[in-house]
């Protein structure tokens, strides 16, 4: 089975805090993504990566940026936390162009309270 | 653009009885459909999935859903619904041969009533 693990479940952190949400996938997936979560919104794309080192901005990436070094390995960085980024964060993968489905593998969420 | 509006952002039902969760998308090319569910506390998993072929699509849970191109829709629909059925639903679109970006509707969230 696929598993994608996010680092924590529920984070709490002061304003104006250097945040990281690492997330990593085990099945060898190209893709990666980062989506903040609210309520009546839907999930919105922050960022997602194709490979190693490449980005790309998704719909909403202001006051976020991402790194990916290894392959498996996603992390999305809120270099200076404020409030309205207090959110449910989730991070998924998928196999690149070159698989067959291209559905996207979920990790279990990051609720992130920012004070 | 391609995009996904979900009709419904809350479907109360009672248990046992047939629930239809609406899902339409615009796009001006050929797409591939999915329907994500995420129960409390939970992160998506993946529902069902129409790529080609049949336009009627099962999927777990006795779920099911068909693709109806000339209305641009993709409703899921399950017969008989269970407590466990209680989560939130959501409908995705990505284009067949674009990048590997999928576009979410908002969501549904289906209240199962005892």
């Amino acid at each position: 089975d696929v598993k994608v693990t996010q680092s924590s479940r529920y984070l709490v952190k002061r304003t104006g805090e250097k945040v990281f949400l690492e997330c990593v996938q085990d099945m060898d997936h190209e893709n990666m993504f980062w989506y903040r979560q609210d309520p009546g919104l839907g999930l919105r794309l922050i960022y997602f990566s194709y490979d190693v080192k490449m980005k790309e901005k998704g719909d909403i990436p202001e006051g976020y940026s991402v790194s990916r070094e290894k392959k498996e390995r996603f992390s999305l960085i809120l270099e200076s936390a404020s409030t309205n980024q207090t959110s449910m964060y989730l991070c998924a993968s998928s196999p690149g162009l070159a698989g067959f489905y291209n559905e996207q593998f979920f990790g279990p969420g990051t609720r992130l309270t920012v004070l | 653009a391609q995009s996904v509006t979900q009709l419904d952002s809350q479907v109360p039902v009672f248990e046992e009885a047939p629930v239809e969760l609406r899902c339409n998308y615009s796009s001006s090319v050929s797409v591939y459909l999915f329907w994500y569910v995420q129960y409390p506390n939970q992160g998506l998993q993946l529902l069902l999935k129409y790529l080609s072929g049949s336009t009627l699509v099962k999927g777990i849970n006795g779920f099911e859903a068909e693709f109806n191109k000339s209305q641009t829709s993709f409703h899921l629909r399950k017969p008989s619904v269970h407590i466990s059925d209680t989560a939130e639903y959501f409908c995705a679109v990505k284009i067949t041969n674009r990048d590997d970006k999928i576009i979410f509707g908002k969501g549904t969230r289906l209240h199962i009533l005892p």
